[in-house]
């Protein structure tokens, strides 16, 4: 039991669907985050929520839309995606932002565009 | 701009042998320096962490890492393994104040029975 948990596991999606993931924290935790994980790469930081408000957003495409509505909730709205959006989406989290190098991931979604 | 380069992308080992994984990253500052671990089909865990003190760090299941400040590196060991050491192996860097943290492409172990 890692304290972040993913739904869904597992998404198979068509280019014009619109879906989200969702992740949840039971930790206390201020800060979240979302990852992209593909295979043979370094993870892609996507987003960042310290305390509900999106402190870094780097260079994701607009068909990626986030969404932290309390400090234990995150979304990632999905809508047009390209099939080589397909990877492992992380969600993580931290007891701060300065601690972002101790993170807590979930088991991640993983997510196929067809 | 910053960067971290684990070696090998695979590594297949036999039961009792012992591990070097290795990491170098690119930059001339004050660095954090972590490892995390990936179990097949788990979440990615923090294996060990440096944040200074000690270049020697030690970290859960018998993992240890040295910090070597003039080499750029921070490479793991572990003296014998185990077959539930297959794992993938992330190698991860943050630099002075900055908040993010710069990934390896990670490092896929395979023990052999």
């Amino acid at each position: 039991e890692t304290g972040v948990t993913q739904t869904p596991r597992h998404l198979v999606m068509g280019m014009t669907n619109k879906k989200s993931l969702k992740c949840e924290q039971h930790l206390g935790h201020n800060a979240m985050y979302w990852y992209k994980q593909s295979a043979k790469k370094p993870l892609e930081l996507m987003f960042v929520y310290s305390l509900e408000e999106r402190v870094e957003n780097n260079s994701v495409p607009s068909r990626f839309s986030p969404e932290c509505p309390n400090s234990s909730h995150l979304f990632l709205h999905l809508h047009t995606l390209q099939p080589e959006d397909s990877a492992l989406y992380l969600c993580a989290s931290s007891l701060d932002r300065a601690s972002t190098g101790e993170l807590f991931f979930g088991e991640g979604s993983r997510l196929t565009v067809l | 701009a910053q960067s971290v380069s684990q070696h090998n992308h695979h590594v297949i080992l036999s039961e009792a042998a012992s591990l070097e994984l290795g990491c170098n990253y690119s930059y001339g500052g004050t660095v954090n320096l972590f490892w995390y671990v990936q179990y097949p089909g788990q979440h990615l865990q923090l294996l060990l962490k440096y944040f200074s003190g000690d270049p020697l760090v030690k970290g859960i299941k018998g993992f240890e890492a040295e910090f070597i400040k003039s080499k750029f590196s921070f490479n793991l060991r572990k003296p014998s393994v185990q077959w539930s050491d297959t794992a993938e192996y992330f190698c991860a860097v943050r630099v002075d104040s900055n908040y993010q943290l710069i990934w390896g492409a990670g490092t896929k172990l395979i023990i052999k029975p």
